[in-house]
């Protein structure tokens, strides 16, 4: 079965400072693979969407960035962290063959102070 | 106009109660839709897919109506452990980008 990692779990950072989470997927192949972000009370907000290593999308312009350096791996990643960037990150998976449903990893909450 | 719409309540029911929570959708092209479900501080999880003919998944059930452009969900026999909020999903297109709804909050008293 597919199961989807992402680490740190929490993370407290100053402004300034650089920042990096990464996502791990197993189980399947060729997944394509999103970064979302979640503001305290708010919806999602996918940032970046990648269909295949080195390929990516990116739907808000940001201080942040992703890459995907193997099949099943996915950063994100900030050279300089704002506190706007405090947020509930969440990565996840869909089968390129599929409908288009998303499995969610565990996510990881950030607090830049 | 949002691309999918939710009212994000809370719903507030007691045990036992059956409630229902609509979404609404702009582009009437969409292909796919889904409920998720989304627990304090926990990552969305899908619930069910929504078929045209409509489903159902124990207490749970889904319907579409494509003419309306809405999607609807159903408890019956509401549970404690039901208190979470609701995301309704939509694949505009077919690809492999998903719209979320804001979610809508249900919390579930004894």
């Amino acid at each position: 079965s597919q199961t989807i990692h992402q680490w740190p779990a929490t993370l407290v950072q100053p402004v300034g400072s650089p920042l990096s989470l990464e996502c791990t997927v197993e189980g399947t192949s060729n997944p394509n693979l999103y970064w979302y972000r979640q503001a305290a009370g708010r919806g999602l907000q996918l940032l970046f969407y990648s269909v295949g290593i080195g390929q990516i999308s990116s739907e808000v312009p940001q201080n942040l960035s992703a890459s995907r350096p193997q099949d099943r791996q996915f950063i994100l990643s900030s050279k300089k962290l704002l506190l706007s960037d405090s947020g509930f990150y969440l990565c996840a998976w869909s089968s390129p063959r599929g409908v288009g449903t998303q499995y969610f990893g565990p996510g990881t909450r950030l607090l830049v102070l | 106009r949002k691309e999918v719409e939710q009212d994000p309540g809370p719903f507030n029911v007691p045990e036992g109660a059956t409630v229902a929570f609509n979404c609404t959708y702009s582009n009437s092209a969409s292909q796919s839709f889904f409920w998720y479900r989304q627990d304090c501080r926990k990552e969305p999880k899908l619930l069910m897919s929504v078929y045209s003919s409509g489903n159902e998944d124990g207490r749970f059930t889904a319907q579409l109506n494509r003419a309306s452009q809405y999607i609807s969900l159903l408890i019956r026999d509401s549970k404690l452990s039901d208190s979470a909020t609701y995301l309704c999903v939509v694949n505009p297109d077919a690809g492999n980008m998903l719209t979320f709804g804001g979610g809508t909050r249900l919390m579930v008293k004894p």
